[in-house]
């Protein structure tokens, strides 16, 4: 069955640095791969999608790889803030459908 | 801005009552769908729909349904809760391309 991973373990980082989260799966080949950011109490909320002849995507402060050899997705961000202490979500579509299927996320938590 | 809106952000219910939940888009999206997100298991889709009056089961639909009768507004029906229906649900719509997905607040329900 179609499997996504991320780690479950929080990432806790100092700010200032570059915090990297890892999606990988299994049983898949999506056409494109998203991620969301989390809050606690609140909705997800879309940040960045990759496409999978896509490498690499950058947004502000937000890089994504996607290298569909490894079946993994990197997503980091830069020069962290602890604004950005929050549970982060990959998500892969299913291909001929516009549903997605979604990891149970990896907290970050950056600190002072 | 656009927007997702849910009908309660807390519920608390009793065993075998009839739960509405509803969901709102103002974006004209053709897709709309409800997950349950609970601890560790992340989010599991219940049921989405991908035009109005059409509907398809997710991964979960034991003891929910859904209606669609406007392309703006999706419900999620709990026949008769259940202690295990306990839960945070969210609702979510996208375009049919390319998919990123606009969640609600968030509902969460405690069945007693």
């Amino acid at each position: 069955s179609q499997k996504i991973e991320q780690n479950s373990e929080a990432l806790n980082i100092q700010e200032g640095k570059t915090a990297t989260l890892t999606c990988n799966y299994t049983n898949y080949s999506p056409a494109y791969l998203q991620w969301y950011r989390q809050d606690p109490g609140r909705g997800p909320v879309f940040l960045l999608l990759i496409r999978e002849n896509e490498k690499e995507k950058r947004k502000e402060r937000l890089k994504v790889t996607f290298d569909t050899t490894l079946k993994q997705s990197l997503f980091h961000i830069t020069a962290s803030q602890p604004a950005d202490s929050a549970t982060y979500l990959c998500a892969l579509d299913i291909r001929d459908t516009d549903k997605l299927i979604f990891g149970t996320g990896t907290r970050l938590q950056v600190f002072p | 801005d656009v927007k997702v809106t849910q009908s309660s952000r807390y519920l608390v219910k009793r065993t075998g009552e009839k739960v509405f939940l509803e969901c709102v888009q103002d974006m004209d999206h053709e897709n709309m769908f409800w997950y349950r997100q609970d601890p560790g298991l992340g989010l599991r889709l219940i049921y989405f729909s991908y035009d109005v009056k059409m509907k398809e089961k997710g991964d979960i639909p034991e003891g929910y349904s859904v209606s669609r009768e406007k392309k703006e507004r999706f419900s999620l029906i709990l026949e008769s809760a259940s202690t295990n229906q306990t839960s945070m649900y969210l609702c979510a719509s996208s375009s049919a391309t390319p998919h990123e997905q606009f969640f609600g607040p968030g509902t969460r329900l405690t069945v007693l």
